[in-house]
């Protein structure tokens, strides 16, 4: 479980609140992912990043913005959300993008009140 | 569309019973992984089978895959207490652009000591 690491744990937002999510993988990997689970929900791919480049974005809205500055480091900033953005939010990674197994992090569980 | 679809969405069995979840999807796949979640958490790999494989083994795991059928089944011999969480399915093909896994929506195992 610490191969892929995510700060914060937990986080309890104001709509009009700016903060941001932190990813961190420790296995050389080159891809990362964010995903955001929802309650009876599958679990919805947002962004891919192979190489620091962004590969995909799912029909994000603008109010989530990625950052990847290195292969080992991604980030999700967050701005103006609404409470149906409550969710848990995941990070994972793989050697390469594709169809690699992916290696998750704990989450964020994110409330927006 | 949806392309990993779980079966039973939730399901409850004595210790030391097995227990089988099914997987179906609709487009050709590379290969197809199962993963598990425990409450609130990350997603961890079990086991990966390629589409040239039909059976595979990871102590109590045993993993089926019918591409005929496009079906997956993965069952869990002698369940324990500890074997409670959510199991998914997530199909991998090289036609889904940027190589993305797509996960099912799960199934929720209760195994009750």
């Amino acid at each position: 479980e610490t191969g892929v690491t995510q700060t914060p744990r937990h986080l309890v937002m104001g709509m009009t609140n700016k903060k941001s999510l932190k990813c961190e993988q420790h296995l050389g990997h080159n891809a990362m992912y964010w995903y955001k689970q929802s309650a009876k929900k599958p679990l919805e791919l947002m962004f891919v990043y192979n190489f620091k480049e962004q590969t995909e974005n799912n029909s994000v809205p603008s109010r989530f913005s990625p950052e990847c500055p290195n292969s080992s480091h991604l980030f999700l900033h967050l701005h103006t959300l609404q409470p149906e953005d409550s969710a848990l939010y995941l990070c994972a990674s793989s050697q390469d993008p594709g169809t690699d197994t992916q290696y998750f992090g704990p989450g964020t569980r994110l409330t927006v009140l | 569309s949806q392309q990993g679809e779980e079966d039973p969405q939730a399901l409850s069995i004595q210790e030391g019973e097995n227990a089988t979840m099914n997987c179906s999807y609709k487009t050709s796949i590379n290969n197809l992984q199962w993963y598990r979640q425990n409450s609130g958490r990350g997603l961890v790999h079990l086991i990966l089978i390629r589409s040239n494989e039909r059976e595979k083994h990871s102590g109590r795991l045993r993993v089926t895959l019918d591409t005929s059928k496009k079906s997956s089944s993965l069952l869990i011999t002698a369940s324990r207490a500890a074997d409670t969480a959510s199991y998914f399915c997530a199909t991998a093909s090289e036609a889904n652009q940027g190589g993305k896994l797509i996960f099912g929506q799960g199934t929720e195992l209760s195994v009750k000591p």
